[in-house]
């Protein structure tokens, strides 16, 4: 069974540039959770979709944006990056309820130059 | 505060001792904790979750809770260099389901 995949695995882009991250979760789970990770330290929660609404949003500027997809898939764009967006980006998927952990992505690690 | 605060590390350990983690979470309405792995470039990997007071253990791994003194912890016996990695303490509110993490403790097991 295939885990959750996340794509692509490695990214530069230029200062300005907008980018979209994509992902897709564990089959039967229904939602999706993004998480930034800076070097030397843990993830930070931006995003949770579940049956393609907003659930969470974590304290990050406008200019990031996700959405979840019919079949359970989801985009995290990024719009106007900055240096500071370079970061490996995590997707998470999950049960929605229950006492289930979650299961992290390989990541996307942007690198913004 | 931090709302997740662990070790500062970095936690050097022999081969066969018994590793110990500590983490501490500031939201006594948390409800979920989780233990991840972390190998240098690569993703988070859960290895336990503890979602009630005492302890949870998992072949090496014991995860323990104290809701009161709001505190968590991870004990790894029989400790192996293969161990030698980031560990992250995850907390959930249950009425939000995201995960808060502390910024990771290294440990490092010595041959």
């Amino acid at each position: 069974d295939a885990g959750v995949t996340q794509s692509p695995t490695h990214l530069i882009k230029t200062r300005g540039q907008h980018v979209t991250l994509r992902c897709s979760p564990i089959s039967g789970h229904k939602s999706v959770s993004w998480y930034q990770q800076v070097l030397g330290q843990g993830p930070q929660f931006i995003f949770q979709y579940y049956e393609k609404e907003e659930r969470g949003r974590g304290n990050f500027p406008d200019r990031f944006s996700a959405r979840q997809f019919p079949n359970y898939s989801s985009e995290l764009n990024v719009n106007a990056l900055l240096l500071g967006d370079s970061a490996l980006y995590l997707c998470a998927s999950s049960h929605i309820t229950g006492n289930y952990g979650y299961t992290f992505g390989s990541g996307t690690r942007l690198t913004v130059v | 505060q931090k709302e997740v605060e662990q070790n500062s590390g970095p936690l050097s350990v022999p081969e066969g001792a018994i590793a110990s983690l500590n983490c501490t979470y500031s939201d006594r309405g948390s409800q979920s904790f989780f233990w991840y792995r972390q190998y240098s470039g690569k993703s988070p990997e859960l290895i336990m979750s503890i979602y009630s007071n005492g302890d949870k253990e998992d072949g090496r791994f014991t995860a323990q809770l104290n809701k009161a003194s709001q505190y968590v912890s991870l004990l790894i016996r029989d400790s192996q260099p293969s161990d030698s990695a980031t560990y992250l303490c995850a907390v959930e509110l249950n009425s939000a389901r995201q995960l808060t993490f502390g910024s990771g403790t290294q440990l490092t097991v010595l041959p």
